[in-house]
C-alpha cells in the first residue's frame, strides 16, 4: 500500500527555524514533492528531491534519504506568512506524476 | 501568465443531482490531473490526462464519474449522481509536457472547487 505520514500540527515563533518531516512507503519512487498551502488556496510548488541529499532554496530546504523512506523541509527565519499546511508528496512512476500526499502539517508561526 | 483555473469555487448540490466541475490549465501544458480532498483526509489522485487521452484513471472513484478533455485542452469532471460521500475539494494541476518527474518543476494546482452534497 501507499502510506505518508507527516506530523498533524506544529507551533514555531518568528525567526525560528523548524523543520517538518515526512516518512513514506510507496509502490515506486520517482521523487518527493513539497508543497505549501494557505486556507482556501491552491497547493503551490516549494521543492523536489530525487537523489539523496540537500536542495537549499531561500529559506527553504529539503533533505531527502530514499534508503530511509524519509525527508524533511527546514524553513529558516520564519515569517507569519509561513503559516499554511505543508503537504509532502510522492511521485510513484516516470510517465506521470501519479502522486501520493501526506496528510498535511499545519504550521502555526506565532510573534 | 495565468495560472490553473477551476469554476466553480463553491458548489452545493442535493444529493441526486448532476454537477459538473471545469479546469481550465496553464496554456501549453499537456498534462492535466485530477485531485479530490474529502474532510479530514489527505489530497488522493483521481486521474491523468496527456492532451485528450486519459493517461490513467485508478484513482477514479466509481463510475459516477466522468471526466473528459475534449480537444487536450480543459477539462471537466462530472458527478452523477452525486452522493454525500463525494463532498470535498476538488483539485485541478497541469504541468508541461515531459514524461519524467526530472523535467518538471511540478504541477501546477488550481484553487479547488468545494463541493457540497446535502
Amino acid at each position: 500500500g501507499q502510506n505518508i505520514d507527516q506530523p498533524t500540527e506544529m507551533t514555531a515563533t518568528e525567526g525560528a527555524i523548524v523543520q517538518i518531516n515526512c516518512t513514506y512507503q510507496t509502490s515506486g519512487f520517482n521523487g518527493l514533492f513539497w508543497y505549501q498551502q494557505h486556507a482556501g488556496e491552491a497547493p503551490t510548488f516549494l521543492s523536489y528531491n530525487v537523489l539523496d541529499g540537500l536542495e537549499e532554496k531561500g529559506r527553504f530546504s529539503s533533505f531527502l534519504s530514499r534508503s530511509k523512506g524519509y525527508s524533511y523541509l527546514l524553513l529558516k527565519e520564519l515569517q507569519m506568512k509561513d503559516s499554511a499546511s505543508y503537504l509532502c508528496a510522492v511521485s510513484r512512476d516516470n510517465y506521470g506524476q501519479n502522486f501520493v500526499f501526506g496528510p498535511g502539517t499545519r504550521l502555526s508561526v506565532l510573534p | 501568465e495565468a495560472g490553473v483555473t477551476q469554476f466553480p469555487s463553491h458548489s452545493v448540490i442535493e444529493k441526486g443531482q448532476t454537477v459538473t466541475l471545469r479546469c481550465d490549465p496553464i496554456s501549453g501544458h499537456d498534462n492535466l490531473y485530477w485531485y479530490r480532498r474529502v474532510m479530514g483526509k489527505e489530497i488522493k489522485f483521481l486521474l491523468h490526462f496527456v492532451k485528450e487521452s486519459k493517461q490513467d484513471e485508478s484513482g477514479m472513484p466509481n463510475n459516477r464519474f466522468l471526466a473528459e478533455r475534449t480537444g487536450g485542452t480543459y477539462s471537466t469532471l462530472k458527478v452523477q449522481p452525486a452522493e454525500l460521500e463525494d463532498s470535498g475539494v476538488y483539485f485541478c494541476a497541469s504541468s508541461q509536457e515531459g514524461g519524467t518527474s526530472g523535467n518538471l518543476l511540478g504541477q501546477y494546482f488550481g484553487p479547488g472547487t468545494r463541493l457540497t452534497v446535502t
